[in-house]
């Protein structure tokens, strides 16, 4: 069974930092690309980041280009995020989903159950 | 980062059927497959549609999508209770190397 759970999310000032994981089972996680999406309070979901299979393709959201990086380990089937100069405005679920699909079809087929990060002083 | 379009909400009764419309641009819905989610409070979010209108193993048949141009739609017939739910539709921006989610639409089962 394929699971994503999500970890490290809590409360921090605002200019703090937080580093956000994601423990993958039930799949071989090196062949999968990954994601970051989250969600504010009574707000939609956002994307975040991806991160190709082997890690050397990452893509951000401008809201957090510089801020925040995405990384992943392969050998221990966890991907990572690292956010950096925390903003009220980062205050969200962040959930971690797999990435499936082949050419201009992609799509995201599990998702975690997220972990809360709320930034406020 | 700006959104695809989509109704705040959307309403009908039991057993009736219900649209949901997501508006793109030719940089997103135009050249790439939109995606569909169902959001439940407390869970994680649900794959309801995939490649325009595929549906992933165990979603009911009620649920169907569609694609025009650079707008979607997902289609849920047969209305019960347990479908009152946030529904997103999403899909990659080749402009923005990124994806792009609408701003969803809470369906309310009358």
């Amino acid at each position: 069974e394929v699971q994503l759970v999500e970890s490290g999310g809590g409360l921090v000032q605002p200019g703090g930092s937080l580093r956000l994981a994601c423990a993958a089972s039930g799949f071989t996680f090196s062949s999968y690309e990954m994601n970051w999406v989250r969600q504010a309070p009574g707000k939609g979901l956002e994307w975040v980041s991806y991160i190709s299979s082997s890690g050397s393709t990452t893509f951000y959201a401008d809201p957090v280009k510089g801020r925040f990086t995405i990384s992943r380990d392969n050998t221990n089937n966890s991907l990572f995020l690292q956010i950096n100069s925390l903003r009220a405005e980062d205050t969200a679920v962040y959930y971690c989903a797999r990435q499936l699909g082949i050419a201009v079809a992609y799509y995201f087929d599990y998702w975690g159950l997220g972990t809360l990060v709320t930034v406020s002083s | 980062q700006s959104v695809l379009a989509q109704p705040p909400s959307v309403s009908e009764a039991p057993r009736q059927r219900v649209t949901i419309s997501c508006s793109g641009s030719a940089s997103n819905i135009g050249r790439n497959a939109v995606n569909w989610y169902q959001m439940l409070p407390g869970k994680a979010p649900k794959l309801l549609i995939y490649y325009d209108d595929l549906l992933p193993s165990g979603v009911s048949d009620r649920f169907s999508g569609s694609k025009s141009g650079t707008s979607a739609s997902l289609a849920i017939t047969g209305l019960q209770s347990e479908d009152e739910a946030d529904y997103y539709c999403a899909v990659w921006d080749d402009s923005l190397n990124g994806w792009m989610f609408g701003g969803g639409t809470k369906l309310t089962v009358l």
